[in-house]
C-alpha cells in the first residue's frame, strides 16, 4: 500500500538549519513534492524533484532525494520565524494520479 | 483567476442537511483534486479529475459524496445528509496535468452540527 511517513514535530532556532525528513513506499514515484501549511491556509508547493535527480536547490531549500532508502529530506538554510508552518511531503505513486500526502511535520522557529 | 477559489470559505450547517462546496481551478489546468482535512489528521484524498471525467473515485468516504465538474473547470462537492464526522476542511487543487504540482486553494472549513 502507500503510505507516506514524516516526523510530526521540529523546533529549531532562529538562523539555524532545519532539516525535515520523509520516506516514501512507492519506489516507482517519478516526482515528489515538498508543500508548506500556514495556519488557516492552503498549502502551498515549495518544491518538487524528479525522481531521477540526487538533490535540487532553489534558494534557501535544498531538497536531497534517497530513491534506494526511498528518503526525501527538505533542508531550509537560516530558519526564520516566517518559516514555522507544517511542512508535507508527497507523492505521486505510477500506479495512480492523485497527490498521496505524509501527515505533515510541524516546524516551530524560536527566536 | 490567479489562484484556485473555494467558496464558501466557512459553512456550518445542521446535521441531515446537504451541503455544496465549489472549486473554481486556475484557467488551462485540466487536473483537478479534492483532499479532506480533519483536525489533527493528514490529507485525505477524495476524488480526481481530468478535464470533466473522474478516473478515480477511490477516495470517496461513502455515497453520500459526490462530485462533478463542468466545462472542465468548476467542480463542485456535494455532501447529502451530512454527518459531525463531516466536519473537516475541504481543499480543492488544481495542477496542468501529470506530474504538475498542484496549486492549492484556501479550502472550505465545513462544520457539522
Amino acid at each position: 500500500g502507500e503510505d507516506v511517513e514524516q516526523s510530526l514535530f521540529l523546533s529549531v532556532r532562529e538562523g539555524d538549519s532545519s532539516v525535515i525528513n520523509c520516506t516514501y513506499t512507492d519506489s516507482s514515484s517519478t516526482y515528489l513534492y515538498w508543500y508548506k501549511q500556514e495556519p488557516g491556509a492552503g498549502l502551498q508547493l515549495l518544491t518538487y524533484i524528479f525522481s531521477n535527480m540526487d538533490m535540487k536547490q532553489d534558494q534557501r531549500l535544498t531538497v536531497l532525494l534517497n530513491k534506494k532508502d526511498k528518503h526525501l529530506s527538505l533542508r531550509i538554510a537560516d530558519t526564520q520565524t516566517g518559516d514555522s508552518a507544517i511542512y508535507f511531503c508527497a507523492e505521486i505513486p505510477n500506479y495512480g494520479q492523485n497527490f498521496v500526502f505524509g501527515p505533515g511535520t510541524r516546524l516551530s522557529v524560536l527566536p | 483567476g490567479a489562484g484556485v477559489s473555494q467558496s464558501p470559505s466557512n459553512k456550518v450547517t445542521e446535521k441531515g442537511k446537504d451541503v455544496e462546496l465549489r472549486c473554481d481551478p486556475i484557467s488551462g489546468h485540466t487536473a483537478l483534486y479534492w483532499y479532506r482535512q480533519s483536525l489533527g489528521q493528514g490529507l485525505e484524498f477524495l476524488i480526481y479529475f481530468q478535464g470533466n471525467s473522474a478516473p478515480d473515485k477511490s477516495g470517496l468516504p461513502s455515497d453520500r459524496f459526490s462530485a462533478e465538474r463542468t466545462g472542465g473547470s468548476v467542480s463542485t462537492l456535494t455532501i447529502q445528509r451530512t454527518q459531525q464526522e463531516d466536519s473537516a476542511v475541504y481543499l480543492c487543487a488544481s495542477s496542468l496535468g501529470f506530474g504538475a504540482g498542484g496549486t492549492f486553494g484556501s479550502g472550505t472549513r465545513l462544520t457539522v452540527v
